[in-house]
């Protein structure tokens, strides 16, 4: 059971302009949320996270957004950047161990 | 600052042989996760240690895979009789706890292929 979806396997965007990336969740035990990025040949690095006490966590060029009553957390980057390009993974833990992984999201930053 | 390291990089293996993965963690962190990839999907958590204790198993942990951590420092994991649905990325993380016990740092992984 996918308890952490990414529902778009691809973004495509303009060098400059914001990527958004979404990620919905159903089970609402998860207190905790993260974003990794994910290079080719390369393990998963952290990007930025969020406390489900709060709504939004900004981090330079990258602001997570959480919406708790409607299971869903959103990553924006603003001004996209062409090393920007990855596979993204939304993450959800309910304890302190075990991290729920999304499918991921492959980004384009096109110059 | 080394970051999580994992050895091999690569394994290829034949349908019924037995292969063992090495992870080293960043030195500090007391704990250490085994999470397995698949082609098109996020990591999944396979399992975790605190120190050379594993507390958690996940069921995708069949009776065929074995995990250790002697002297809570390296570690690894063991696959026996494989079988062409284990081949994956297998990625181990390690985190120190409690400072930031949700952030688990990721080593490069090492991908499996079972013919």
């Amino acid at each position: 059971d996918q308890q952490v979806k990414q529902n778009s396997p691809s973004l495509s965007v303009q060098e400059g302009r914001i990527s958004i990336l979404n990620c919905d969740y159903t089970n609402s035990m998860f207190d905790y949320f993260l974003w990794y990025k994910k290079y080719p040949a390369e393990g998963p690095t952290f990007l930025i996270s969020i406390s489900s006490i709060k709504d939004k966590n900004e981090d330079g060029r990258f602001t997570v957004f959480l919406n708790k009553s409607a299971k869903h957390l959103s990553l924006h980057i603003v001004p996209s950047q062409p090393g920007d390009s990855a596979v993204y993974f939304c993450a959800a833990s309910q304890d302190d161990y075990k991290l729920s992984f999304g499918a991921g999201t492959t980004v384009t930053v096109r110059a | 600052d080394t970051g999580v390291s994992q050895d091999p990089r690569h394994k290829i293996t034949k349908r019924g042989q037995n292969v063992t993965f090495r992870c080293d963690p960043i030195s500090e962190h007391n704990r250490l996760y085994w999470y397995r990839q698949t082609l098109g999907q996020g990591p999944e958590f396979l399992t975790y240690f605190q120190n050379e204790a594993q507390l958690e198993k996940s069921r995708l942990l069949s009776d065929r895979f074995s995990a250790e951590r002697p002297k809570g420092s390296f570690s690894t994991l063991e696959i026996q009789r494989t079988e062409q649905g284990d081949s994956a990325m297998y990625l181990c993380a390690s985190s120190l706890d409690p400072a930031a016990r949700y952030t688990q740092y990721f080593g490069p992984g090492t991908r499996l292929t079972v013919l």
